[in-house]
């Protein structure tokens, strides 16, 4: 199984800031990574495919980057609505697997 | 639009068997895959198994041994079965569905599953 290491488990940071959560997986995984957004009581949501493709509907805030082993999030200008867990997951190959979250908080 | 909406019983006590049904609307089971992710409480996404468009299945395999998908494409409706409950099981149970292979662009708002005597 593809192993998905997701940093920071926790984040604080202010409204306007810039803020950057990684996932490493542990075999190359050709770009099949998505990151989800979770808001509390609420089910994921869809934000990036393919490591860097914004989904329908997502603010442009939101940006992926990365390839082979090594992806990143990055959320500009913090909003209070970005208040949220964030996940990354590989589609590469089944089973597919989820990072551990990162839980994103206001200062 | 997209939805999908999980229904089953909220309680299930130790060694028995979990049904739950996931209704779509807005896409059609035989264009799209549907997946079950579970979250324990406070934890992580664990992704249990899926149901392709074609009507072929795949399992995680820490599961597969308790899991079983299936579908009712005139009703629009997957099922999902796990047998042999424990308390490890306790989580909320979200379908999915699936744009290509396993990205997940749609979910459900979740089941919560208990399970205790």
């Amino acid at each position: 199984d593809i192993q998905m290491t997701q940093s920071p488990a926790s984040l604080s940071a202010s409204l306007g800031e810039t803020v950057t959560i990684e996932c490493r997986a542990s075999e190359d995984i050709y770009n099949g990574l998505a990151w989800y957004q979770q808001k509390p009581g609420k089910s994921p949501q869809l934000l990036i495919y393919n490591a860097n493709s914004l989904h329908t509907g997502v603010p442009s805030r939101f940006s992926g980057s990365g390839s082979g082993t090594q992806y990143s999030l990055k959320i500009n200008s913090l909003q209070s609505e970005d208040v949220a867990s964030y996940f990354c997951q590989q589609y590469y190959n089944y089973p597919f697997t989820f990072g551990s979250g990162t839980k994103l908080e206001i200062k | 639009q997209v939805q999908l909406k999980e229904s089953g019983p909220g309680l299930v006590q130790p060694s028995q068997t979990l049904s739950l049904t996931c209704t779509v609307s807005g896409f059609s089971l035989t264009s799209y895959d549907v997946h079950w992710v579970r979250q324990p409480p406070g934890k992580g996404l664990e992704w249990m198994g899926g149901i392709w468009g074609d009507g072929s299945t795949a399992y995680n395999s820490a599961l597969k041994s308790r899991l079983s998908i299936s579908r009712d494409t005139s009703k629009s409706q997957v099922f999902l079965k796990m047998n042999s409950l424990q308390t490890e099981d306790t989580a909320i149970y979200f379908c999915t569905r699936s744009v290509y292979y396993g990205l997940m662009d749609a979910w459900g708002q979740g089941a919560s599953v208990t399970v205790s005597s």
